[in-house]
């Protein structure tokens, strides 16, 4: 069965920290992954995705995710973060049909 | 510019009512989605369709209905038989035949049982 599992319930860092937030993922084929951002009572914004291909991508923001294939991984990682970036984070893995998403990371930033 | 709507972005309904939540895209997107958002329990799959007049119930369908009489939209009602429905609803669309796409969002409903 198809599963997204974010470990982290609720992470804070210092505003200028470095950020990492794990996703884990379950499916029997290739993986199409995705990483979105959700400000309160707003939609979902697509920070980054993967196909195929080079196994790091660049997203919007400064962010970027590694996938790695050995360990069904897809973390999501910023050198810096700002206080603008105190949102709440879903994995995400497309299906044939659909698409699953984690419960969600909420980060909040320290100043 | 292309993009999902949803309406409207605050709901009140009175228990025993029916509630219609509307989504409409132009994206020319084949395949849109329900979600349900509750605190701390992420995004749950309601109904989806891939084409008109097709959809098929998601993880947690029961007290809600769905028609998809047009490509641009798929109306979400729902229903008295949903006992808790106190949540953010988010409507979301993609492309199908290919899986290398991601899905659009709206802004969402907040629906509030009074």
């Amino acid at each position: 069965a198809q599963s997204v599992t974010q470990p982290d319930i609720h992470i804070t860092v210092s505003e200028g920290a470095s950020l990492e937030l794990r996703c884990n993922y379950s499916y029997g084929a290739t993986p199409y992954l995705f990483w979105y951002v959700q400000s309160p009572g707003q939609g979902l914004q697509l920070l980054l995705k993967y196909f195929s291909g080079d196994t790091l991508v660049q997203g919007i923001k400064g962010f970027e995710a590694e996938f790695k294939r050995s360990q069904s991984s897809f973390n999501l990682r910023k050198p810096s973060v700002h206080w603008s970036d105190a949102a709440e984070y879903f994995c995400a893995i497309r299906g044939a049909s659909k698409i699953i998403f984690g419960s969600g990371t909420r980060l909040s930033i320290r100043p | 510019d292309g993009g999902i709507t949803q309406s409207p972005k605050y709901l009140f309904r009175k228990e025993g009512q029916n509630v219609t939540l509307s989504c409409e895209q132009n994206l020319n997107h084949d395949a849109m989605y329900w979600y349900r958002q509750d605190p701390g329990q992420g995004l749950r799959l309601i109904y989806y369709s891939q084409i008109v007049n097709d959809f098929q119930k998601g993880d947690i369908a029961e007290g809600y209905s769905v028609s998809r009489e047009k490509k641009e939209s798929f109306p979400l009602t729902v229903t008295s038989a949903q006992k808790n429905p106190t949540a953010f609803y988010l409507c979301a669309s993609t492309t199908t035949g290919a899986s290398d796409t991601e899905a659009f969002f709206g802004q969402g409903t907040r629906l509030t049982v009074v």
